[in-house]
C-alpha cells in the first residue's frame, strides 16, 4: 500500500512568518511529487510541482525534495490570511500503479492576522 | 478552455435511488480520474481513463459504483442503490501527460438521506 503522510495539524502562524509543511511517502519509486492548496468547500488547487532533488522556487512558495529520505516539503514566505487552507501532499508512484496520483490526508494551516 | 467541469455541483438523493454524475475535462486532456473525498480525508482514487478506455479501478469501489468516458471526452459516474456511506465530494481531474499535476473540477457534493 503507497502512503502519503502529512500532519493534519492545525498549523498556525502569524502574518508575516514562514509556514513549514511536511509530507513522507512510502515508495523510493517516486517521480512526480505535487502540493495542492483547498479552501474549506472547495476543491484542490495545484500550487507546485517538483520532479528531482533539492529546492524549487515559485514566488513566495519553495518546494523541497529529498528522495533519499522520501521527504517533501512546501514553504510559504510572507504568510497572509489568505494563504489559510489545506495543503495536501500528493505523489505519483510508477511501476504498476498507472501513475495515478495518491494524496495524503492535508495539513490544515492558518495564518492569523 | 475552461478547465474541467462537473455537474451537478450538489445532489441530495434518497437512500436506496440511482445518481449520475458528469464531468467534462479540458478538451486537450486525455486522462481523467474520477477521486472521492470525505471531512478531513485527501482525495481518494476511484478510478481512471486514458482517452475511453478505464484503465484501472479501485479495489475499494463497490459493484454499485460504474463509470464511462464514451469517445474519450466527457466521463459519467453512476451510483447505484446509494447508501448514507456514499456522501461525499466526488471529484473529477484531467491531465494532459503521464507525471503531470493534475486539474480539478469544483466537484459534485452528494448527500444521501
Amino acid at each position: 500500500q503507497k502512503e502519503v503522510e502529512q500532519n493534519s495539524g492545525p498549523l498556525s502562524v502569524p502574518e508575516g512568518a514562514i509556514a513549514s509543511l511536511n509530507c513522507t511517502y512510502s515508495d523510493r519509486v517516486s517521480q512526480s511529487f505535487f502540493w495542492y492548496r483547498q479552501y474549506s468547500g472547495k476543491s484542490p488547487e495545484l500550487i507546485m510541482s517538483i520532479y528531482s532533488n533539492g529546492d524549487k522556487e515559485d514566488g513566495r512558495f519553495t518546494a523541497q525534495l529529498n528522495k533519499a529520505s522520501q521527504y517533501v516539503s512546501l514553504l510559504i514566505r510572507d504568510s497572509q490570511p489568505s494563504d489559510s487552507a489545506t495543503y495536501l501532499c500528493a505523489v505519483i508512484y510508477s511501476g504498476g500503479s498507472n501513475y495515478k496520483l495518491t494524496f495524503g490526508k492535508g495539513t490544515l494551516l492558518t495564518v492569523n492576522p | 478552455d475552461t478547465g474541467v467541469s462537473q455537474d451537478p455541483r450538489h445532489k441530495i438523493t434518497k437512500r436506496g435511488q440511482n445518481v449520475t454524475f458528469r464531468c467534462d475535462p479540458i478538451s486537450e486532456h486525455n486522462r481523467l480520474y474520477w477521486y472521492r473525498q470525505t471531512l478531513g480525508q485527501g482525495p481518494e482514487f476511484l478510478t481512471y481513463f486514458q482517452n475511453e478506455a478505464q484503465l484501472e479501478k479501485s479495489r475499494l469501489l463497490s459493484d454499485r459504483f460504474s463509470a464511462e468516458r464514451p469517445k474519450g471526452s466527457f466521463s459519467t459516474l453512476e451510483i447505484q442503490r446509494t447508501e448514507q456511506g456514499d456522501s461525499a465530494m466526488y471529484l473529477c481531474a484531467s491531465s494532459l501527460a503521464v507525471g503531470y499535476g493534475y486539474t480539478f473540477g469544483s466537484g459534485t457534493r452528494l448527500t444521501v438521506v
